[in-house]
Parts: structure tokens; C-alpha cells; sequence
């Protein structure tokens, strides 16, 4: 069945760069989109961006446009969401989900990640 | 963008009451592309429907949706204790995707 595994949250400073990845199984990568949506604490949920099926593009939110690039390995069947630039306010928890197009039909239990001096 | 409102912010129902959620656009969603979340505390969202109207797989058929354009609702027929969460819209029609805000459904 499908499994979305999120890793690489944590703790970084503003101005300061991490990496998320999100290990699939139970499907292929390159046969879906698939979108990161974020939620921060307490909050409700923010769409990231999404990497379409084929790897030649991306969509993202204006809030992270420049700063956040998605990307994928499908020798690992793993999606990334290289993050620069992080300010406070992109403290959240950070799914990753497996889109039906557009829609995003399954869902990782997500990683934290806390911008903070 | 498109921004949704969802209404009301919280829901006190009992185990068995109808649920209706209201989600509003502000421009017309096209093709009625909105879809329909759960999220439980601690979970990640689930999704519940798609194209206003179609449910996801394994979605019990107490759950409907139904709306076009601008004004779209949720209906959870009988309410069942597992179904007390927050439920949130999303239209996918026009980049950036946005969300609502969320309906709480808490028992009342």
C-alpha cells in the first residue's frame, strides 16, 4: 500500500537552509504529482508546492517562491524540499503527499521543522 | 488567489445529528475543483472529496459533498464518534492551491 515517510525536520536558525525527505512505497514517483503542504502549529494548512509528475516542473506558493525548491530521486523513490533562506514564520510541520493530480489523495504523518534564533 | 472561507468556524453536534460545512470562494473554482479534508488531532489530513462531489476510496457514504462556483458544502449525515475533527476545503483549480480555514466539529 502507499506509505509516505517524512525526515529532516529540526531546528535551524533564520537565515539557515534544511533538506526534508519524503521516502515513498507502494507506488512510483514519476507516475504522480506530488505536493508538500505545510501546518503551523495549532493552525490550519498551507499548500508548499507541487512537482509535477514528470519532474519538469514545479508550482510553489508565493510565500516560498525563490527559497524553497522541490526535487526528487527516483533511484530512491524519495522527494525533497531543499528550504533556504528559512525565516520564523515557516516554523511548521511539513507533510508530503501524494497527489491525484492536483488533489493530494495520501498523506506522510509529516516533520517538524522550528526556525528560531 | 483564490481565498475560501469556511463557515461556521466550529460545529457542536451530537452522535447522530446531520453536519453541514460551508466553504466560500471568493472567484468561481473551475470545473468544481475542491476538495474536502479531515484531520484528527495529531494525524495528517485525510482526504475525504474531489470534484466537489466524488469521494476518495474506503470514504464511508455518510460523507457528501456537493456545491459549484463559488459556494460548496460539506454533509456528514449521521455523525459517527469517530467523525468529531476539524474538516478543511481546498480548491486545486488555480495555482497558488489554497485552503480554508477549517470547520471544528466538536461533540456537543
Amino acid at each position: 500500500q502507499v506509505q509516505l515517510v517524512e525526515s529532516g525536520g529540526g531546528v535551524v536558525q533564520p537565515g539557515g537552509s534544511l533538506k526534508l525527505s519524503c521516502e515513498a512505497s507502494g507506488f512510483s514517483l514519476n507516475n504522480n504529482f506530488m505536493h508538500w503542504v505545510r501546518q503551523t502549529p495549532g493552525k490550519g494548512l498551507e499548500w508548499v508546492g507541487v512537482l509535477q509528475k514528470d519532474g519538469s516542473e514545479q508550482y510553489s506558493a508565493e510565500s516560498v517562491k525563490g527559497r524553497f525548491t522541490i526535487s526528487r530521486d527516483l533511484s530512491k523513490n524519495t522527494l525533497h524540499l531543499e528550504m533556504n533562506s528559512l525565516r520564523p514564520e515557516d516554523t511548521a510541520v511539513y507533510y508530503c503527499a501524494r497527489g491525484a493530480g492536483w488533489v493530494a489523495a495520501s498523506w506522510g504523518q509529516g516533520t517538524l521543522v522550528s526556525v528560531s534564533s | 488567489e483564490i481565498v475560501l472561507t469556511q463557515s461556521p468556524g466550529t460545529l457542536s453536534l451530537s452522535p447522530g445529528e446531520r453536519a453541514t460545512l460551508s466553504c466560500r470562494a471568493t472567484e468561481s473554482v473551475t470545473k468544481n475543483y475542491l476538495a474536502w479534508y479531515q484531520q484528527k488531532p495529531g494525524q495528517a489530513p485525510r482526504l475525504l472529496i474531489y470534484g466537489a462531489s466524488s469521494r476518495a476510496i474506503g470514504i464511508p457514504d455518510r460523507f457528501s459533498g456537493s456545491g459549484s462556483g463559488t459556494d460548496f458544502t460539506l454533509t456528514i449525515s449521521r455523525l459517527e464518534p469517530e467523525d468529531f475533527a476539524v474538516y478543511y476545503c481546498q480548491q486545486t483549480a488555480h495555482s497558488p492551491l489554497t485552503f480554508g480555514g477549517g470547520t471544528r466539529v466538536e461533540m456537543k
